[in-house]
């Protein structure tokens, strides 16, 4: 059954960058046409894509969202990795870490648990 | 940007009701259109996409309908582990989200 797991800081400091890493366990992340993504969500904007990788390492991101976002992928450690920077408070949510078929901003049918990540000084 | 609207937000009903929750997009996204179940404290779970088709595993109480701007997603007879926030997420152009629409015990 395929897993996913984000890690990472769960408070990060105004101006600097969030950086979180899921880790995809009973699968292997090259195989398939699936996209590995991260999408987040606040009680006030609910639920946003923020962006997705292939194992080639090609990328697309929410326009909203791109200056300031890159999605990465180590196939070796089977791991996809999400930095923002220059946070802000709006950019504290829980983010989830997924997987979707076809194409980036696809369905995702593979979720993490989730993990809260506070901007906070 | 293409946003998507909800309707109602809120919804109560009891165990047995058919309940239906409208979705609609600001504009056409033909039948590009997704489902998904949220219960607290827990992540969204898929239940239908391409508007209609059901996701692998989810009860076929769950069925969905339309294309272009409006589209619906109904619960043929509501049981107590549907009680939940559901969410539409259009991918005609990027991922959107609907805000939610809270299906709670009347």
């Amino acid at each position: 059954q395929l897993q996913l797991q984000e890690s990472g800081p769960g408070l990060v400091k105004p101006s600097e960058t969030l950086s979180l890493t899921c880790t995809v366990s009973g699968g292997s992340i090259r195989s398939g046409s699936y996209y590995w993504g991260w999408t987040r969500q606040t009680p006030g904007k609910g639920l946003e894509w923020i962006g997705s990788v292939y194992h080639s390492g090609s990328s697309d991101y929410n326009p909203s969202l791109k200056s300031r976002v890159t999605v990465s992928v180590d196939t070796t450690k089977n791991q996809f990795t999400l930095k923002v920077n220059s946070v802000t408070a709006a950019d504290t949510a829980v983010y989830y870490c997924t997987r979707s078929t076809g194409y980036y901003y696809f369905p995702s049918d593979y979720w993490g648990q989730g993990t809260l990540v506070t901007v906070s000084s | 940007d293409i946003q998507m609207t909800q309707s109602p937000s809120t919804l109560s009903a009891s165990v047995g009701d058919r309940v239906t929750i409208t979705c609609r997009a600001s504009q056409n996204i033909s039948s590009w259109l997704a489902w998904y179940q949220q219960k607290p404290g827990k992540a969204p779970k898929l239940l239908l996409y391409k508007a209609s088709s059901l996701e692998s595993g989810v009860t076929s109480r769950f069925s969905g309908s339309g294309s272009g701007t409006e589209f619906t997603l109904s619960i043929s007879s509501l049981q107590p582990d549907d009680f939940a926030t559901y969410y539409c997420q259009q991918y005609h152009s990027k991922g959107t989200f609907g805000q939610g629409t809270k299906v709670e015990s009347k």
